[in-house]
Order: C-alpha cells, then sequence, then structure tokens
C-alpha cells in the first residue's frame, strides 16, 4: 500500500519562482490537509479539502494556492516563492472528520528551500 | 485561541528512564490525538482520546485525558533508543474538519 505520496521530496527554488507540490492518496479517502513544518513551531495547516471540488483556508495560507479536481489528489501552488516559505511540507488524508475521527495519514514531506 | 500547548518543549532522559509530556487547553477538547515524529521522518498517529478522564496503554505507552477534557498526558515507561523523536499532541476544531497540532516534545533519550 503506497498510502500517501508526495512529489517532489526535494526542491530549491529561487525567489518568485513558482511551483505545484503533488499528494496523491490511495485510500479513498475524503479530507486532505497541507501543512507546513518550521522548527519549533509545530505542524501549522495551510489549507485542506473536505471533499473533490471543495477547499478551504488553514491557519497560514497567505502565498499558497490549492486545488482538489481529483479525490485522490491535492495540488498545493507557490504563486512566487519567497525565503520565508523555506519549510518542509507535509500532506496528509484522513477518512473523514467526525467527532469518531479517523487518524490523519502523512506522506514522507517536500523539502522546499527558497533562495 | 483554540491552541494547545505543550511542556517541556525538549526532554533528554537515560535509557531506562520514565517521560511524560503534557498538553494542555485553555477550552475544553472534544478530543485529542497523539502523533509520534522520528527524527527525519513524518508524523504517525498513536492514539485518539475522547472520553473525559480516558486512560489508554500502548505497550509502554499510557495515555491520559484529563476529567474535565482540558489536558492530556503521554507518559513512555523505561524509555528506549527507539522512543527518539518529537511527540505532538492534536485537538479538532469544533467543526470536524480540521486538526490543530502542539508544538510538539522532542524527546532525546541518552543509551
Amino acid at each position: 500500500n503506497a498510502g500517501v505520496t508526495q512529489t517532489p521530496k526535494f526542491r530549491v527554488l529561487k525567489t518568485g519562482q513558482s511551483m505545484t507540490l503533488l499528494c496523491a492518496q490511495d485510500m479513498n479517502h475524503e479530507y486532505m490537509y497541507w501543512y507546513r513544518q518550521d522548527p519549533g513551531m509545530g505542524l501549522r495547516l495551510i489549507h485542506y479539502s473536505v471533499g473533490e471540488g471543495t477547499t478551504a483556508k488553514g491557519e497560514v495560507p497567505d502565498g499558497y494556492n490549492v486545488s482538489r479536481l481529483k479525490k485522490q489528489n491535492f495540488l498545493l501552488g507557490l504563486e512566487s516563492a519567497a525565503p520565508s516559505q523555506t519549510s518542509v511540507y507535509f500532506c496528509a488524508s484522513s477518512q473523514t472528520g467526525t467527532v469518531s475521527n479517523q487518524p490523519q495519514h502523512f506522506g514522507d514531506g517536500t523539502r522546499l528551500s527558497i533562495l | 485561541g483554540q491552541q494547545v500547548m505543550q511542556i517541556p518543549q525538549y526532554q533528554h532522559v537515560q535509557e531506562g528512564e520514565d517521560f511524560t509530556t503534557y498538553c494542555n487547553s485553555s477550552t475544553t477538547l472534544s478530543n485529542i490525538q497523539w502523533y509520534k515524529q522520528r527524527p527525519g521522518g513524518h508524523p504517525v498517529f498513536l492514539i485518539q482520546l475522547v472520553k473525559s478522564g480516558e486512560v489508554k496503554k500502548q505497550k509502554r505507552l499510557t495515555f491520559q485525558f484529563g476529567e474535565a477534557k482540558k489536558n492530556s498526558s503521554l507518559h513512555i515507561t523505561a524509555t528506549q533508543t527507539t522512543d527518539v523523536g518529537t511527540y505532538f499532541c492534536a485537538r479538532m476544531k469544533t467543526s470536524y474538519d480540521k486538526v490543530i497540532f502542539g508544538p510538539g516534545t522532542s524527546l532525546s533519550v541518552i543509551p
């Protein structure tokens, strides 16, 4: 089982460049999430999706866009990369968001550096 | 706001010693989840607590949810080097559509 797959695993960008991070899950999960992780700050939610065709803002959405055209894929876009967006990006998915909440399954992460 | 705080931020223990991390909220939590992240790895779900006063065990790990549902703890008995990593608690927002993570407790185990 692949679970949650993120591509690429590493990337270096120059300030002002744009790129898209891809997240794919094969568990038929409804909910998908994008987080960024910075030292000492835990995981901060960027955007999330509760189903195909829907997206919503998380805690730190500025500078990012997302799309969920297919249930299994959740794309994170950086419109104009800035050094402050240097981080490790994690994608996660879960079955539902109900009170008997299913656990979140994480990908291996994308290490992104903006020069 | 609806953040959760974790203490301590870092903990260094000798192998075989016990370890406890605490997760605190100023508001009542509907549930609490715990995750472990090994160095260089991704977070992995450990457990979810839902009921007031709930206690769950996984081998050497004991998870507890406070009676007022405002705090939780993770206790590891007789730590091993395989316990090294960062332990996160996470709360679910009342809309049940997203999870907010605490800052984590980083555990180092000295062999």
